[in-house]
Parts: C-alpha cells; structure tokens; sequence
C-alpha cells in the first residue's frame, strides 16, 4: 500500500524566512497531493494541492512542486509569519480516494 | 464553502459503553466519507472509508465489529465505537467528498475527542 514520508518533523524559522517541507510517496498510482494545515484541537485545512499532471503551483505565499519521477512534494512558505505556525501534513491519494497522510511537520515562525 | 460537521464535538464514556459519531455534509452530497484516527502529536490514520448505501471498507488492522460505520443517505455518516475502552480514547475525524463535481478535495469535520474511564 501507500507509504508517505515527511521530512522535517519540526522546523524553526525566523518570521520572514522561508519554510521547505518535504514529502515522498511510494505508489506511483497516487495522482492527487494535499497539503494541510492544522492548528492545535482543530480540523486540518486544506491549504494548496497538486495533481499529478502539473509540476508547480502557487497560491501567494505558497507554492507546492512534484517530481513524480523521484516521487516527492514539496510545500514551500515564503516570508513566513507567526500566524503560520501550525502542524503542517502532506497527504498522497489515487483519485481522491483513500488517502495516506504523512506523520507531519510542526512549524515555528518566531517573531 | 463545503461544511462538514461531527457531533458531538467531546464525549466522555465508562469503559464498556457505545458511543456513536454522526458526520454531516451540510451543504453537499457526499457518497464517500472517510474516517480517521488522530492520537496527540501523531497524524491522521486512515480507518475505514464509509460509502453511501453500502459496505464501508476497513483499513487493516481496524476491527469492523468494533467499529461500527453507517452511511445511510448522502449527507450522514456515523461511526459507532462499541465496548468501548480507554485506549479508543482518541480524536475522531471524518471527512467528505462531494460528489459529482470531479473535486478531488476533503472536507473535515472538527473532530470528536472521545474520552473513555
């Protein structure tokens, strides 16, 4: 079945930096790629997601990019704020259907 | 926007009881839900996906018999925790999908966090 890895568990930025979370799967059928953002006791929201037919996509100050040879995502945040301090996780599915999560990235933006 | 909502938001049961989760749509039709399982600090575990007027599919090593899932219409799931005990307390997530728009999106409701004595 589908395996996801997500890399880094946490990460600390400085407010204004830069924040790269990486993420690989392991079924090359998985053609669907979301990106949640969750915040203590609250449900994850849905934050950007790629299909597997594009290589790029930027939403402001988030972007997301697939290598489906090398079966990675990334999430990419630019100047980053306080605000975007959250438990961040990738997630893999094949037409939307089951989807396997990765074990998530806890994200610090200090002021 | 899509809205899913779960009820009840906290629950808290003696050991041996049943609890029962409803997932709603409330502004979608949603011929498949999905269950997951979220303990503190970890992610999103897969349970079972609940279909509309059918069997709902168990994820493996989710005990079907335990774990009780009811999709009666397009807009309600439930999830029924039977006998439960204190290591099924948990944070109980559903989400949805809304059908026939080619949307590959989930929708999660805000979870139920289940306390089992």
């Amino acid at each position: 079945g589908e395996n996801v890895e997500q890399h880094p568990s946490t990460l600390s930025v400085q407010e204004g930096d830069s924040a790269v979370i990486k993420c690989t799967y392991s079924d090359s059928a998985s053609n669907y790629f979301p990106w949640y953002k969750q915040e203590l006791g609250k449900r994850p929201q849905l934050i950007i997601d790629i299909r597997s037919n594009v290589g790029e996509k930027k939403d402001q100050r988030i972007a997301v990019t697939l290598n489906k040879t090398a079966k990675h995502f990334s999430l990419h945040i630019t100047e980053t704020q306080p605000e975007d301090s959250a438990v961040y996780f990738c997630a893999a599915s094949t037409g939307g259907f089951k989807t396997i999560f990765g074990a998530g990235t806890r994200l610090f933006v200090k002021a | 926007g899509a809205v899913v909502s779960q009820h009840p938001s906290r629950v808290i049961c003696k050991s041996g009881t049943s609890v029962k989760i409803e997932c709603r749509s409330l502004d979608f039709q949603a011929t498949t839900m999905f269950w997951y399982r979220q303990f503190p600090k970890q992610s999103l575990m897969l349970m079972a996906t609940s279909n509309e007027g059918s069997k709902a599919t168990y994820e493996q090593g989710v005990e079907k018999d335990k774990f009780l899932i009811n999709h009666a219409s397009l807009t309600l799931s439930t999830l029924t925790v039977t006998s439960a005990h204190p290591e099924d307390s948990s944070f109980y997530i559903c989400s949805a999908r809304e059908t026939g728009t080619g949307g590959l999106e989930q929708y999660f409701g805000p979870g139920t966090r289940l306390t089992v004595t």
